[in-house]
């Protein structure tokens, strides 16, 4: 089955403590992004990656990390997380850059409680 | 500066009747559009997208209308059902772009 695979689903962490959410697609997809979503402000994007060592800012950089080593495999990090990333995140993947004229795949989120 | 404004929060409307979702865009530049529907814990999913150079699309009883004068879309879903309630998100990009950009969502609810 074709799937974006998030982990942890559920977190709650205290501030500073390092963390990292996982995300693994199996459909070989190049492109992959992470987007957080919040009340009233939508999905927004914080990073993407258009192939296998390659990554850049999205629209919400600040306080994340991440990499690409694997074509399957793109993890979040927050080195030091702080209540404002207190938020609902989601991975996705594509063929296309950005979605292009194609869909976007999600992961069904990882909600992340910073303490 | 939200580039896709989904003006509505919440809509409901009842089982049979039609659902018009509204998405307004800034950025003269987007040239391919989308919608997403999203259920509680899940991710969400692609419903339908239109190409700039048509003003409709349609597929089963979901169309998007299109138009780039007044830089709106549409959503019309036909007739409504319960299974349609979620939350739609609207989504706009280049053609060539690093990423999509998405509107705030409204939540549909269907009443029987």
């Amino acid at each position: 089955e074709a799937q974006v695979t998030q982990n942890p689903r559920y977190l709650i962490t205290v501030t500073g403590k390092k963390l990292t959410v996982t995300c693994s697609q199996n459909m070989n997809h190049e492109y992959m992004s992470w987007y957080r979503q919040d009340p009233g402000l939508g999905l927004r994007q914080i990073y993407y990656s258009m192939n296998v060592e390659v990554t850049d800012k999205g629209d919400v950089p600040e306080g994340y990390k991440v990499s690409r080593k694997e074509k399957r495999n793109f993890p979040l990090i927050l080195e030091s997380p702080s209540p404002n990333q207190t938020s609902l995140y989601f991975c996705a993947s594509s063929l296309t850059p950005g979605g292009g004229t194609g869909e976007l795949f999600f992961g069904e989120g990882s909600r992340l409680t910073v303490l | 500066d939200q580039q896709v404004k989904q003006n509505s929060p919440s809509l409901s409307v009842q089982e049979g009747r039609i659902s018009i979702l509204n998405c307004d865009y800034t950025n003269s530049m987007f040239d391919y559009f989308l919608w997403y529907k999203k259920y509680p814990a899940e991710g969400p999913t692609f419903l339908i997208s239109i190409s700039s150079i048509k003003d409709k699309n349609e597929d089963g009883r979901f169309t998007v209308f299109l138009n780039k004068s007044a830089k709106h879309l549409s959503l019309h879903i036909v007739p409504s059902q319960p299974g349609d309630s979620a939350v739609y998100f609207c989504a706009a990009n280049t053609g060539t772009a690093s990423k999509l950009t998405f509107g705030t969502g409204t939540r549909l609810q269907v009443t029987l």
